[in-house]
């Protein structure tokens, strides 16, 4: 069983509501990441986070796309309001400062009707 | 435009026999490279990792061979086992960022 906690497994919804994704580090992770992975693709980065701060959200799109870690600890990433092309595996990975590997959680997988 | 490239989407090898998979990037940046193997309904999981300073690391059963100059990198798994079957990721990073770049995966099948 994975170290990084995340929740829910599986999500579906409509096309034009809201969604989020729960995040739980390693405990002591520094570093945490938002992946989403299209079916047949590897895992992009959408965001990275060190403590509190975001580091690089290059790839978010941040028109419908956010994210936080307000204490340092936890995450969440919303999305709002989530199209069809969202349907996705997002995953959450974090890694001890300026260290690799990153370790990955199970990841929710997401479903838009 | 894909910087890390695995070109095989599948392999399929007899259990005990040897599986290499291949990896090629295009990113002559890239200083650290790593190996993830994924079971349907996991995350990735690490597996094995290598710097640009080497050409060559091994742990157990798994090696990773790096070409500087051809761009292109391998894992073998020696011998393979059924349980070795699962997607493997091949992913790269530069000069201490910590942004990893993946390709699309290769699912590796080992029959019995």
């Amino acid at each position: 069983e994975a170290e990084v906690a995340q929740s829910p497994r599986y999500k579906i919804t409509e096309k034009s509501q809201a969604v989020a994704f729960w995040c739980d580090p390693i405990s002591g992770h520094a570093t945490l990441y938002w992946y989403r992975q299209i079916l047949g693709q590897g895992p992009e980065l959408l965001v990275q986070f060190q403590d509190e701060s975001v580091v690089d959200d290059s790839q978010l799109p941040k028109d419908r796309f956010s994210a936080e870690r307000l204490k340092g600890v936890d995450s969440t990433l919303k999305i709002q309001p989530a199209e069809l092309g969202d349907s996705a595996m997002y995953l959450c990975a974090s890694s001890l400062q300026g260290d690799q590997p990153q370790h990955f959680g199970d990841g929710t997988r997401l479903s838009i009707l | 435009d894909q910087q890390v490239k695995q070109n095989s989407p599948s392999l399929s090898v007899q259990e005990g026999r040897i599986s290499i998979l291949n990896c090629d990037y295009t990113n002559s940046m890239f200083d650290y490279f790593l190996w993830y193997k994924k079971y349907p309904a996991e995350g990735p999981t690490f597996l094995i990792s290598i710097s640009s300073i080497k050409d060559k690391n091994e742990d157990g059963r798994f090696t990773v061979f790096l070409n500087k100059s051809a761009k292109h990198l391998s894992l073998h798994i020696v011998p393979s086992q059924p349980g070795d079957s699962a997607v493997y990721f091949c992913a790269a990073t530069q000069g201490g960022s910590e942004k990893l770049v993946f390709g699309k995966g290769t699912k590796l099948t080992v029959n019995p």
